[in-house]
């Protein structure tokens, strides 16, 4: 399987600056036949399920602020919120579908500062 | 607006087997690989495994031995059945729709049941 790594596990932000968070993954997710990276990154409030914000590691999902963006390519990748606001404090995961089992990080958790 | 609603015991026993049905509503489960995610306690994310509407499935190899997925399309519903559970299974279970074919990356979630294992 592969395996993706976040980092920071958690990470307090002041609100309107900027928040990034990175994922490493344990093998390449680009695939070489249309060179698109196999990655989405994910925000999860408490008592909801996980919202997809961005897939092709940089393609933001339909309804998703822009001040969300995606970056990174082969193995690390990264979320960045351009200006952070309250209804951003979240769990945010990134994954593969590179393969089978599509897999997860074990997500960062964002606070407000 | 697609909707996905999961239903199911809440508390299953040791040994025995957890059962939960997704009803997809606002659209048809046709034309769409669907799959099942359970979510540990302060944890991460796992994924179980898909079912296509029709019938064609994918599993985990982590919990192949134990998961059965299946569709009714009549009903516009697919069900996740796990067997042998043990506590390690207590967890949410969501069920999720693939944005696109054999790409899975999930863009409709029901709310997700808390199952529960425990005697």
């Amino acid at each position: 399987d592969i395996v993706m790594t976040q980092s920071p596990d958690s990470l307090a932000v002041s609100l309107g600056e900027r928040a990034t968070i990175n994922c490493k993954s344990s093998q390449s997710v680009l695939h070489s036949s249309n060179n698109k990276n196999y990655f989405a990154w994910y925000q999860q409030k408490p008592g909801q399920p996980p919202n997809l914000l961005i897939y092709w590691a940089s393609t933001r999902e339909s309804g998703v602020p822009d001040r969300f963006s995606g970056s990174g390519s082969g193995t690390d990748f990264t979320l960045t919120i351009s200006s952070l606001q309250a209804e951003d404090v979240a769990v945010y995961y990134c994954q593969q579908y590179y393969s089978t089992p599509p897999t997860f990080g074990q997500g960062t958790k964002l606070e407000i500062k | 607006q697609v909707q996905l609603q999961e239903s199911g015991p809440g508390l299953v026993k040791p040994s025995e087997t957890l059962s939960l049905t997704c009803t997809v509503s606002g659209g048809s489960i046709s034309n769409y690989y669907w799959s099942w995610i359970r979510q540990l306690p302060g944890k991460g994310l796992e994924w179980i495994g898909y079912i296509y509407y029709s019938g064609s499935t994918n599993y985990n190899p982590s919990l192949k031995s134990r998961v059965t997925i299946s569709v009714d399309t009549s009903k516009n519903q697919f069900s996740l059945k796990l067997s042998s559970v043990t506590a390690a299974d207590t967890a949410v279970y969501y069920c999720a729709r693939e944005k696109w074919e054999l790409l899975p990356f999930f863009d409709y979630w029901g709310q997700g049941a808390l199952v529960t294992v425990s005697s």
